[in-house]
């Protein structure tokens, strides 16, 4: 059973819509993030969490926006989305403690194309 | 800031042989990780291998292994009996302690194994 899951796999989006980009963990992580992969760059950090809370934003645009409903989800909506946030967007979580770093396990990613 | 650059953009090689891919990085701080991620042709990011900074031993993970040389910030995988399989994007990735919990990764390195 796959032990991160982002819904969905792939996304059309027109300009100028929002959508939000799902990711569960199931490997009793507490610290979750968000990447994204573009064709012009290498992969990106976008947001990491630790128990719910937000604990580094690297995304300069506020259109991002993670949430947390629980400790295992981290959401990620968009709001106003141009052709340029055509990217795959990578989930990844970790058991990360104060002082102590430790892997990052990646989700299957979401393919946005938005037109 | 952090930057990891990878300069060998492919290489192709004959299964069955040792390959070495290259990764340097950049850092203020006096402890670190270091990460190898590959990314097969489905787009699925992998784990395969970590080097942290205060260990001198070079870690080892079934075929694949590291060549850490902290004193030219310098961290290759090297991965022996290469298999079809093998073949993939292989990330350099590094952790420290100025960039909390992200990654920052190199732009990656396509590895080619021909029959």
């Amino acid at each position: 059973d796959p032990k991160i899951i982002q819904k969905p796999k792939y996304l059309v989006a027109v300009t100028g819509s929002e959508k939000i980009l799902i990711c569960e963990q199931y490997l009793g992580h507490n610290a979750m993030y968000w990447y994204r992969q573009s064709a012009k760059k290498p992969l990106e950090f976008m947001f990491s969490y630790s128990y719910q809370k937000l604990m580094d934003n690297q995304t300069a645009s506020s259109r991002f926006q993670p949430q947390s409903s629980k400790k295992n989800h981290l959401d990620l909506q968009i709001t106003a989305l141009k052709p340029d946030d055509s990217a795959t967007y990578f989930c990844a979580s970790s058991q990360a403690q104060t002082g102590v770093q430790d892997t990052q396990y990646f989700g299957p990613g979401t393919r946005l194309l938005v037109l | 800031a952090q930057k990891v650059t990878q300069t060998q953009t492919s290489i192709s090689v004959v299964e069955k042989t040792t390959v070495t891919m290259d990764c340097v990085y950049e850092t203020r701080d006096s402890s670190y990780f270091l990460f190898w991620y590959k990314q097969t042709a489905s787009g699925e990011i992998v784990f395969l291998i970590r080097q942290d900074s205060y260990k001198k031993e070079n870690a080892t993970v079934g075929h694949y292994s590291l060549n850490f040389q902290k004193p030219k910030s310098s961290i290759g995988l090297i991965i022996t009996a290469t298999q079809i399989e093998d073949s993939a994007v292989y990330f350099c990735a590094m952790r420290d302690t100025e960039g909390a919990d992200r990654l920052t990764f190199g732009k990656g390195t396509q590895l080619i194994i021909q029959p």
